[in-house]
């Protein structure tokens, strides 16, 4: 158990729908990351955070993709009007220098 | 470019056998350096930071060459245990960038 919890861990919507992801990181770590991965490749950087503030936010990702963490603790990823496209595992990680600790994941399914 | 560029393999080796493999980077700015471990269906874990003199742990040497914005990843007498995805991993000024991965399976 890394202390990364992600939920929900397995999401199946229709096309067009929002899905909103939480992560819960380790508690005294102040930066926080979102990835997504689809098979055969590795983890694709998506955004990150230093406490509440979001530092970067990949350029790949449109607008139908926000992130938030309010309080500088767990983070919602929010996607909206999805689309098959988006199917994919979205792991959030938090980081203690050096390492990072990456959750279960969260999979989505858009039909 | 990508980034963080990878040889997806996969490596077919036996048992014992030494296998390498290297990563490049583009930005020739990044910081820190890491080796990252994935088993099928499981969430990546850290393997070993890369220090720029070279570091052992074990059967795992890592190396770092900022000239030619490389690093590599040797593993000697390899297990079955190592059957798994390797993941290099750079620091790019704060993102932590992925490369895709190169898999290894290592047979009896």
């Amino acid at each position: 158990d890394t202390g990364v919890s992600q939920d929900p861990r397995h999401k199946i919507t229709k096309r067009g729908q929002n899905v909103t992801f939480r992560c819960d990181p380790i508690s005294e770590h102040n930066r926080l990351y979102w990835y997504r991965q689809t098979l055969g490749q590795g983890p694709e950087f998506l955004t990150y955070f230093q406490n509440e503030a979001q530092l970067e936010k990949s350029r790949l990702l449109s607008d139908r993709f926000s992130a938030e963490r309010p309080k500088g603790s767990f983070s919602t990823l929010e996607i909206q009007r999805t689309e098959q496209g988006d199917s994919a595992m979205y792991l959030c990680a938090s980081l203690r220098p050096g390492e990072l600790f990456f959750g279960e994941g969260s999979r989505l399914t858009v039909l | 470019r990508k980034e963080v560029e990878q040889d997806p393999g996969p490596f077919n080796v036996p048992e014992g056998a030494t296998v390498a493999f290297n990563c490049t980077y583009s930005n020739s700015a990044s910081q820190s350096f890491f080796w990252y471990r994935q088993d099928c269906r499981k969430e990546p874990k850290l393997l070993m930071s890369v220090y720029s003199s070279g570091n052992e742990d074990g059967r795992f040497t890592a190396q770092l060459n900022r000239a030619s914005q490389y690093i590599s990843l040797l593993i000697r007498d390899s297990k079955l245990s190592d059957s798994a995805t390797y993941l290099c991993v750079v620091n790019d000024e704060g993102k932590l960038i992925f490369g895709q991965g190169t898999e290894l399976s290592v047979k009896p």
